[in-house]
């Protein structure tokens, strides 16, 4: 069974504060993503990385950094956490094959709270 | 127009019916999808994917595929109350490397 680990359930920061959240895979795969999901508004992808070392802006890379220095972890960094980032932050990882991605498998998501 | 559309619902059904979610997408170019099912508070869960036109089946699942029309739906059998859940539709994008999400239909299966 593929897993998808996550570093933290629920999370509490002040404002202003550097937040990491931390995700790892066992599965060996290439693809590792960054969501927040929201009330009413669905999945939105963060950053998304198809190699060690590479990453791509997804549609919300505002305000978020990420890094990924081994093939099986995938970090998600806040530089200075505001209200607005409050949200469920789901990370998944997928296989791929010559760029074509399969299923995504998610981890039990962070509940991030910043006051 | 969003790339994924589905009815946020809630669908209702009776325990025992058959419950049918839909999912439209725009984009022809998209060559794999996905069902995924989310209980409240709880991280997406894959039940199925399909790449070809037409049904597949697993277990009380079936996914249909209609390329042509550019719609996939999830139909549930015999469904059970612990299927209330929002169930996302989810499509992959060779062209653009990108996996569009739905934004999820919630479904309540009365006992």
């Amino acid at each position: 069974d593929v897993k998808v680990t996550q570093s933290s359930r629920y999370l509490v920061k002040r404002t202003g504060e550097k937040v990491f959240l931390e995700c790892v895979q066992d599965m060996d795969h290439e693809n590792m993503f960054w969501y927040r999901q929201d009330p009413g508004l669905g999945l939105r992808l963060i950053y998304f990385s198809y190699d060690v070392k590479m990453k791509e802006k997804g549609d919300i890379p505002e305000g978020y950094s990420v890094s990924r220095e081994k093939k099986e972890r995938f970090s998600l960094i806040l530089e200075s956490a505001s209200t607005n980032q409050t949200s469920m932050y789901l990370c998944a990882s997928s296989f791929s094959v010559d760029r074509a991605s399969y299923e995504q498998y998610f981890g039990p998501g962070t509940r991030l709270t910043v006051t | 127009q969003k790339e994924v559309e589905q009815n946020s619902g809630p669908l209702s059904v009776p325990e025992g019916a058959i419950a049918s979610l839909n999912c439209t997408y725009s984009d022809r170019g998209s060559q794999s999808f996905f069902w995924y099912r989310q209980y409240s508070g709880k991280s997406p869960e894959l039940i199925m994917f399909i790449y070809s036109n037409g049904d597949k089946e697993d277990g009380r699942f079936t996914a249909q595929l209609n390329k042509a029309s550019q719609y996939v739906s999830l139909l549930i059998r015999d469904s059970q109350p612990s299927d209330s859940a929002t169930y996302l539709c989810a499509v992959f994008l060779y062209n653009f490397n990108k996996f569009y999400f739905g934004s999820g239909t919630k479904l309540n299966v009365k006992p």
